[in-house]
């Protein structure tokens, strides 16, 4: 199975911050890397596929970069409704495998 | 719209057996690989089972390897996870999963708690 490291485990941050999440794979994936966000009692929801698409309806202020092993999401501008824990997730090869989560909280 | 909605979670003692449910609807259900994906209380995501569209490629993990079997029933567009020999370390908000190349498509979730 492929495995991701995700970091920093969780930020404190304030409005109006840029923030950085980074995401690194144990083989190269291309760019078969999707980003998740997910509140408290809710299922996870889906703001980045292909590492740099943006799903319709996420604010322009999510994107993604990066391919083959190194990848990052950055918001940038964090707006109160940002906080919440952040998922990468590998659709490169069977299991689909997730990084830890990065929980980002209010400075 | 695709809508997967789950049920079948509860309480169960250790070593009791529990059977989720997960009816899709808003897309051509035999198409497409299933999944069943958890998530225990403050934790991360983990796949522990999914089933090719024939039902023909299963795969489990490790940790449930054995104990739990995951079907599906496509004439009733429905996914199903069978819970044997449940552990407290089960205990987890279970979700069904439809992997797409566009990212996943979840359900709200099912959450089954392993007590005595």
């Amino acid at each position: 199975d492929i495995q991701m490291t995700q970091s920093p485990s969780s930020l404190s941050a304030s409005v109006g911050d840029r923030v950085t999440i980074t995401c690194r794979t144990s083989q190269s994936i291309s760019t078969y890397l999707n980003w998740y966000q997910q509140k408290p009692g809710k299922a996870p929801n889906l703001l980045i596929f292909g590492a740099s698409t943006l799903q319709s309806g996420v604010p322009s202020r999510f994107s993604g970069s990066g391919s083959g092993t190194d990848f990052t999401l950055t918001i940038s501008s964090l707006q109160r409704e940002d906080f919440a824990t952040y998922f990468c997730q590998q659709s490169y090869s069977a299991p689909r495998t997730f990084g830890q989560g990065t929980k980002v909280e209010i400075k | 719209e695709v809508q997967l909605v789950e049920s079948g979670g509860g309480l169960v003692k250790p070593g009791g057996s529990l059977r989720l449910s997960c009816v899709g609807s808003g897309f051509i259900f035999n198409n497409y690989i299933m999944s069943w994906v958890r998530q225990a209380p403050g934790k991360g995501l983990e796949c522990v089972s999914s089933i090719s569209s024939s039902s023909g490629d299963i795969y489990y993990a490790d940790s449930v390897k054995g104990r739990f079997t995951i079907s599906r029933d496509n004439a009733k567009n429905s996914l199903h996870l069978q819970l044997n020999s449940l552990r407290v370390e089960d205990t987890a908000v279970y979700y069904c999963a439809r992997p797409g190349p566009r990212g996943d498509y979840w359900g709200q979730g099912t959450l089954v708690t392993v007590s005595s």
